[in-house]
């Protein structure tokens, strides 16, 4: 099935820097989802971004959808010991009706004390 | 409280002795899914199901099976379990339309000897 990509696969920055993470895709999407896995856990939604539109922001997450280049990107402002975790995107493509939401291995972020 | 209810939580079995994931969600989602984790290879959809009779299998069916008589419930089984199959499994469920946000089950972690 088709999926999104996740880039880099790890990533590792000091407390309070900004984390940015990338997703791409194949083909058309009706919107773009972020999710977050704690370690062994279920993973948990983090924001949507629709296919209409640019940018999007949540508390500290802020996303961005180049429909063009079908790229999406995660960043995470001022970073948190508790932001670590992995992180996956899940396009939803526009193939008519909800067949599934799939998932690629995810960016998994260590955030340094 | 709205959640996806997975069980058991952890399990440990012997190859070939047939076993049953169950999962059950209280909040009347059209759409479940299974998912396996494995290192390095991130979350692998094995079936999903649309609504109640309806099953799809996804990237990694072999060796599962799972079936949909109430909208609730999702089991998954495994008729005759093999090593290749210990791993972290998910279950989610979310309505059926564009957009809306999976919702997982704490996991269950299946080891096979």
């Amino acid at each position: 099935s088709q999926q999104g990509e996740e880039d880099p696969q790890a990533l590792s920055i000091q407390e309070g820097e900004n984390a940015t993470m990338n997703c791409s895709y194949k083909t058309s999407i009706n919107n773009l989802q972020w999710y977050r896995q704690n370690s062994g856990r279920g993973l948990v939604h983090l924001i949507l971004i629709r296919s209409n539109e640019r940018e999007k922001h949540s508390g500290r997450l802020r996303v961005t959808l180049d429909t063009s280049k079908k790229s999406s990107s995660l960043l995470i402002t001022a970073s948190r010991a508790a932001d670590t975790a992995s992180y996956f995107c899940a396009p939803e493509f526009s193939g008519g009706g909800a067949d599934g939401l799939t998932f690629g291995k995810g960016t998994h972020l260590i955030i340094q004390p | 409280e709205a959640q996806v209810t997975q069980n058991p939580r952890y399990l440990i079995t012997v190859t070939g002795k047939k076993l049953t994931v169950t999962c059950s969600q209280n909040m009347n989602h059209e759409y479940m899914s299974w998912y396996r984790q494995d290192p390095g290879l991130g979350l692998r959809q094995i079936y999903y199901s649309m609504n109640v009779e309806v099953t799809d299998k996804g990237d990694v069916p072999e060796g599962y099976k799972v079936s949909r008589k109430e909208k609730r419930n999702f089991p998954l089984i495994l008729e005759s379990p093999s090593p290749n199959q210990t791993s972290l499994y998910f279950c989610a469920s979310k309505t059926a339309y564009y957009g809306s946000p999976l919702h997982f089950g704490n996991g269950t972690r299946l080891t096979v000897t």
